[in-house]
């Protein structure tokens, strides 16, 4: 399984762009890079995904390499609702789409 | 409309009880997931259905545990003979398809603590 470096914590002032970046060196072609995140005591919230184009929702924009190695997701204006545990995942597609979570980085959005 | 729900949020057992944690899905949604998350650490994987077949239960730590989705949307996870490292939040999601590429819808989640 393919898996993901993220930095631990970041910080980040309200209404500035968050940046979180993540690497995942060993993806293989058909797997997906997903973004979900989790408030304290709730289950993790998804926030976008993709394969090797750039996405964008009302969320946030994901933004991955040529070469698929690093994605970065944005929060262009993050708020103090933002604050949570971000987790960057690689889908193992032909397994059902499990989803395999590394330790995440927490951001905190500051006044 | 209604999201994932799981119940009871909270349980507490003693050591050697049998608990039994249900998920109620997404109405329709194909897939349901299992997800064990230790304080602290991010959420790992249990077990997978696709309808009532489980596919995929690589993931239970071990035969204490066992899941179970009979008609293809409510599932069941039980475990025997608590053991103090069984505390955790269990967490449930379902998805509407199968494969990546889908997103997953996470209920609230169940924290046990075996005492």
């Amino acid at each position: 399984d393919a898996k993901t470096t993220q930095p631990t914590s970041m910080d980040c002032a309200e209404g500035r762009a968050a940046n979180l970046p993540c690497n995942h060196s060993t993806i293989s072609g058909n797997e997906y890079v997903y973004w979900y995140r989790q408030i304290h005591s709730q289950g993790p919230q998804y926030i976008i995904h993709g394969l090797k184009n750039n996405e964008t929702n009302e969320m946030a924009s994901l933004i991955i390499t040529e070469d698929r190695k690093s994605s970065t997701l944005i929060l262009p204006h993050a708020t103090l609702r933002d604050t949570a545990v971000y987790y960057c995942i690689v889908s193992v597609y032909n397994q059902g789409g499990k989803l395999i979570f590394g330790q995440g980085t927490e951001l905190s959005v500051k006044p | 409309g209604a999201g994932v729900s799981q119940s009871p949020r909270y349980k507490v057992a003693k050591r050697g009880q049998d608990v039994a944690l249900r998920c109620d899905p997404i109405s329709g949604h194909v897939s349901l997931f299992w997800y064990q998350q230790a304080l602290g650490q991010g959420p790992e994987f249990l077990t997978y259905f696709q309808n009532e077949a489980q596919l995929d239960k690589s993931g239970l730590p071990s035969d204490r545990f066992f899941a179970e989705r009979p008609e293809g949307s409510v599932s069941t996870l039980k475990i025997q003979r608590t053991q103090q490292e069984d505390s955790a939040v269990y967490l449930c999601a379902s998805s509407p398809r199968t494969g990546g590429g889908n997103e997953q819808f996470f209920g609230p989640g169940t924290r046990l603590t075996v005492l």
